[in-house]
């Protein structure tokens, strides 16, 4: 069974790091792109960037380029989203979903709620 | 780029059918067979619905359909269901960037 599975809720301050992640279990992680969206709170949703684990090949949305990083670690078949400096405008839900064999995602993370506020 | 362009929200009586547009430009839904529907209930994660324009993965109920024409494609439900009020979304492909975009989203209200 495919699972996408993410960290747990985080309350951060403005300007401090972060980074969340997405544990993928029941396919090859390697071998399916993993993206990741944002839904701010009340708003629609927002794709962010996706990478491809099997070489780390990365693509970003321009409204997110240099503003987030998306990585992955194959040996333990997990994604990240990383902040290294957080706004409160970065208060969202952000999910992680895999790409299928087409331009499609058909398995989809929890979601993790971040916050930001002072 | 830009969104995708939907309806902001759309109604119907259990039993009826509705329609949702989801408006692109050539370089996204009209140039290629690569849209796909999202339904995502309050606080839970979006569900694929539809992909590749018309189909369905499995376990998602033949009453939902998709189609397109030139550059607006759409999502339409048959015999609503309350279970059906939702938020949904349509994303396309884009050459630009060789990612998706999704549509501004669509609140469903079963009446």
């Amino acid at each position: 069974e495919v699972q996408l599975v993410q960290s747990g809720a985080e309350v951060k301050k403005p300007g401090e790091s972060l980074q969340i992640s997405c544990r993928a279990s029941g396919y090859s992680f390697t071998t399916y792109w993993i993206g990741w969206v944002r839904q701010m709170p009340g708003k629609g949703l927002e794709w962010m960037g996706i990478i491809y684990p099997g070489d780390s090949d990365t693509r970003y949305s321009p409204s997110f380029q240099g503003q987030v990083t998306i990585s992955a670690d194959k040996s333990i078949t997990t994604a990240y989203l990383r902040w290294s400096s957080l706004k409160s405008s970065d208060t969202a839900m952000y999910y992680c979903a895999r790409r299928g064999s087409g331009w499609y995602e058909d398995y989809w993370g929890q979601g993790t709620l971040v916050t930001v506020s002072s | 780029q830009s969104a995708l362009t939907q309806p902001a929200s759309v109604s119907g009586s259990p039993g009826q059918s509705i329609t949702i547009s989801c408006t692109g430009t050539s370089s996204d839904v009209g140039g290629y067979k690569y849209v796909s529907w999202y339904q995502q209930h309050p606080g839970k994660a979006p569900k694929l619905l539809i992909y590749d324009v018309t189909n369905r993965p499995s376990g998602v109920p033949h009453r939902f359909s998709g189609s397109k024409s030139g550059n607006t494609a759409s999502l339409t439900i048959s015999g609503l269901q309350a279970e059906d009020e939702a938020d949904y979304y349509c994303t396309s492909f884009i050459t630009s960037s060789a990612l998706e975009v999704f549509g501004g989203g669509t609140k469903l209200t079963v009446l």
